[in-house]
C-alpha cells in the first residue's frame, strides 16, 4: 500500500463550480496535513495547513481531515479559472519536519 | 509572508559538468532547508535535508557523492550536481520551516536543469 494516494486527475470543471480533492494515506505517524498549489514550473505554493480532524475554512478553501479514515479533503467554492493548477496533498509527522507528497492533481477551471 | 528564492532559476550545461543552484531564505534564518526534485507530472521527491554548520541528510538512493549540498549560513544552502548527465535533467526545488519547528514550509520557485 503506498504511503499517499492523490488521484492525479486531471479535472476539468467551468467556472463557478465546487472542487474536490482528496488524498488519502496510511502512515499513522502523520499528525500534519497540508495542500499546496502548483502552478506550471514553479515551486509550490502553502494553501491550507491543518493538524485536527474536521474543517478548517480559509475563504473559498475548505480543508478536510478524518484522521480515523485517512482521508483528507480540500474543497474549493466558486472556482476561478486562476485556480487552474496542479495541487498537492502533503503530509508530516514526527521530529524531522519532512514532508511527503501526493502525485498532485491537476485542476483546470474553464471560464 | 517568508520568501525563498533561488538561483537560477534555468540552467543548461553540458554532460560531465558541475552545476551549482543556490537557495536562499530572505526575510528570515533558516537552519535547515530540504532539496527536492520534480520529475514531469510528477510529485516532488525529498533528495535532502540540509542543516546549517552540520553534513547534510540524504534520502535513501540518493548519491551523496553526486549532490553535494553546502549549508554555510543560515540564509544559504546550496545543491552542487557533479558531473551531471542527461538523466539528472530535472526541476529542483528548495523550502525552507517557516520556523524551526514548523511543519509548515515555504517552496522556492525551482531551478529548471537540463544536460545535453
Amino acid at each position: 500500500q503506498k504511503e499517499v494516494e492523490q488521484d492525479p486527475g486531471p479535472l476539468s470543471v467551468p467556472e463557478g463550480a465546487i472542487v474536490s480533492l482528496n488524498c488519502t494515506y496510511s502512515n499513522s505517524a502523520f499528525q500534519y496535513f497540508m495542500w499546496y498549489r502548483q502552478y506550471s514550473r514553479k515551486g509550490p505554493e502553502l494553501l491550507m495547513y491543518t493538524y485536527s480532524s474536521g474543517n478548517k475554512e480559509d475563504g473559498r478553501f475548505t480543508a478536510q481531515v478524518d484522521k480515523s479514515s485517512k482521508y483528507i479533503s480540500l474543497f474549493i467554492r466558486d472556482s476561478q479559472p486562476s485556480d487552474s493548477a496542479t495541487y498537492l496533498c502533503a503530509f508530516s509527522g514526527g521530529s524531522n519536519y519532512k514532508l511527503t507528497f501526493g502525485k498532485g492533481t491537476l485542476l483546470t477551471v474553464n471560464p | 509572508g517568508a520568501v525563498v528564492s533561488q538561483h537560477p532559476s534555468w540552467v543548461i550545461c553540458k554532460s560531465g559538468t558541475s552545476v551549482k543552484i543556490e537557495c536562499r531564505s530572505l526575510d528570515f534564518q533558516a537552519t535547515t532547508m530540504f532539496w527536492y526534485r520534480q520529475f514531469p507530472k510528477q510529485s516532488l521527491m525529498l533528495m535532502a535535508t540540509s542543516n546549517e554548520g552540520s553534513k547534510a541528510t540524504y534520502e535513501q538512493g540518493v548519491e551523496k557523492d553526486k549532490f553535494l549540498i553546502n549549508h554555510a549560513s543560515l540564509t544559504l544552502s546550496t545543491l552542487t550536481v557533479t558531473s551531471a548527465h542527461p538523466e539528472d535533467s530535472s526541476f529542483y526545488i528548495c523550502s525552507a520551516p517557516k520556523v524551526p519547528t514548523s511543519y509548515e514550509q515555504y517552496f522556492g520557485p525551482g531551478t529548471r536543469l537540463t544536460v545535453t
